[in-house]
């Protein structure tokens, strides 16, 4: 069973703080993503990675940075976290096949709620 | 204007009845299209996936593309209360591995 940890369930914290998210995959997935889900907006992508030390925007990055060191981890950074990142965090992986592709099934945690005060 | 438009609900039907959800989208580039599931409290997971038009069906849930109108359907029949979740249609274009566009999700309610 594939299985996608993120460090915490809820989180609080004050504006102008750093705050890390850590989202660990355990089956070797080549692909990590985070994002972040609010209402009436849906999912959208922040930042991927394709591989240790890769990474590609998406489709909000502002106000975010990203760290992969080591394959089955993937870290997102608030440098200094405002009222407006408010929201749940999903992370989330998938593998690449032997032929090369890209498989569409991502795997995602359970969420971080963050509330930044 | 959104690439995927889906109606967020809340849907409340009677266990039994046979659910209707729906997305529109703007991109006629979108080639692959997907159901998430999303239980209170948990992550997505996928749920169905289709290629270009046509229909796949998988015990009581039907995906169903519609290229032409740009407008893709998941149907359950004889629903339960345990398919209460949040649906979410996921859509990607050939070329764009990975970067998904996921709808708002339309909470479904099933009662007793």
């Amino acid at each position: 069973d594939v299985k996608v940890t993120q460090s915490s369930r809820y989180l609080v914290k004050r504006t102008g703080e750093k705050v890390f998210l850590e989202c660990v995959q355990d089956m070797d997935h080549e692909n990590m993503f985070w994002y972040r889900q609010d209402p009436g907006l849906g999912l959208r992508l922040i930042y991927f990675s394709y591989d240790v030390k890769m990474k590609e925007k998406g489709d909000i990055p502002e106000g975010y940075s990203v760290s992969r060191e080591k394959k089955e981890r993937f870290s997102l950074i608030l440098e200094s976290a405002s009222t407006n990142q408010t929201s749940m965090y999903l992370c989330a992986s998938s593998f690449i096949t032997a032929s090369g592709s890209t498989t569409d099934t991502q795997y995602f945690g359970p969420g971080t709620r963050l509330t930044v005060l | 204007q959104k690439e995927v438009e889906q109606d967020p609900g809340p849907l409340s039907v009677p266990e039994g009845a046979i659910v209707s959800l729906n997305c529109t989208y703007s991109n006629s580039a979108f080639q692959y299209f997907m159901w998430y599931r999303q239980y209170s409290r948990k992550g997505p997971e996928l749920l169905m996936y289709t290629y270009s038009s046509g229909n796949k069906e998988d015990g009581r849930f039907t995906a169903q593309v519609d290229k032409s109108s740009k407008y893709i359907s998941l149907f359950i029949r004889d629903s339960q209360p345990s398919d209460s979740a949040t649906y979410l249609c996921a859509m990607r274009r050939t070329g764009t591995a990975s970067k998904l566009t996921f709808g708002t999700g339309t909470r479904l309610q099933v009662t007793l």
